[in-house]
């Protein structure tokens, strides 16, 4: 079963926009993680923001996590047509596997 | 350097086939890991090898479903006697930590599997 859901399920914009998803899950992390995928494959890893942290910035990407409510948030500043993709967010649990359970996902397109 | 390869890119299988995908991960890393993401789904998690081992094996949806990893490197993830519910992409993922609360994962471009 999936640990988090993930809003909007789709997002368009235009060019230079900014782009917000939403990502909520259930269970306590050790650390949650943004992917990107484009054309339904391989996933690529964006950002990593561990429990302790509320903020991190990577370039044009902006994340952000509240463990009280359990979700966070994926912020991409001045959007371009090439961040057309699927971003998915994924909670790693304490303990010593690493696998990581992933949210259905945000559709985004940028329109140029 | 190389990243995480998976063969075939596509199988075509018919319903009761055995089926083996293949994956070469990042040289060096502990960590391996496959999921299984149907169309339009987020990711689900199968299987975790720590070097060879496989210490969470709590995905694999059925016995029909194994998994093995040698050499600390390539894995072999089998499906045995497919049903059309099997269809989907499987991706591996290679991490060089030994788990230990989690680290990027660095993924392949995964195997279409479609069973007719």
């Amino acid at each position: 079963s999936q640990q988090g859901e993930e809003d909007p399920q789709a997002l368009s914009i235009q060019e230079g926009e900014n782009a917000t998803m939403n990502c909520s899950y259930k269970t306590s992390i050790n650390n949650l993680q943004w992917y990107r995928q484009n054309s339904g494959r391989g996933l690529v890893h964006l950002i990593l923001i561990r429990s302790n942290e509320r903020e991190k910035h990577s370039g044009r990407l902006r994340v952000t996590l509240d463990t009280s409510k359990k979700s966070s948030s994926l912020l991409i500043t001045a959007s371009r047509a090439a961040d057309t993709a699927s971003y998915f967010c994924a909670t790693a649990s304490s303990g010593n596997t690493g696998k990581l359970i992933f949210g259905q996902g945000t559709t985004l397109q940028v329109k140029p | 350097g190389a990243g995480v390869s998976q063969s075939p890119s596509n199988k075509v299988t018919e319903k009761g086939k055995d089926v083996e995908l293949r994956c070469d991960p990042i040289s060096g890393h502990t960590a391996l890991y496959w999921y299984r993401q149907r169309l339009g789904q987020g990711l689900e998690f199968l299987i975790y090898f720590q070097g060879n081992s496989a210490p969470d094996k709590s995905g694999l949806p059925s016995d029909r479903f194994s998994a093995e990893r040698t050499g600390e490197s390539v894995s072999t993830l089998t499906i045995q006697r497919t049903q059309q519910e099997d269809s989907a992409v499987y991706l591996c993922a290679s991490s060089p930590a030994l788990g230990g609360g989690g680290r990027e994962q660095y993924f392949g471009p995964g195997t279409r599997l479609t069973v007719t």
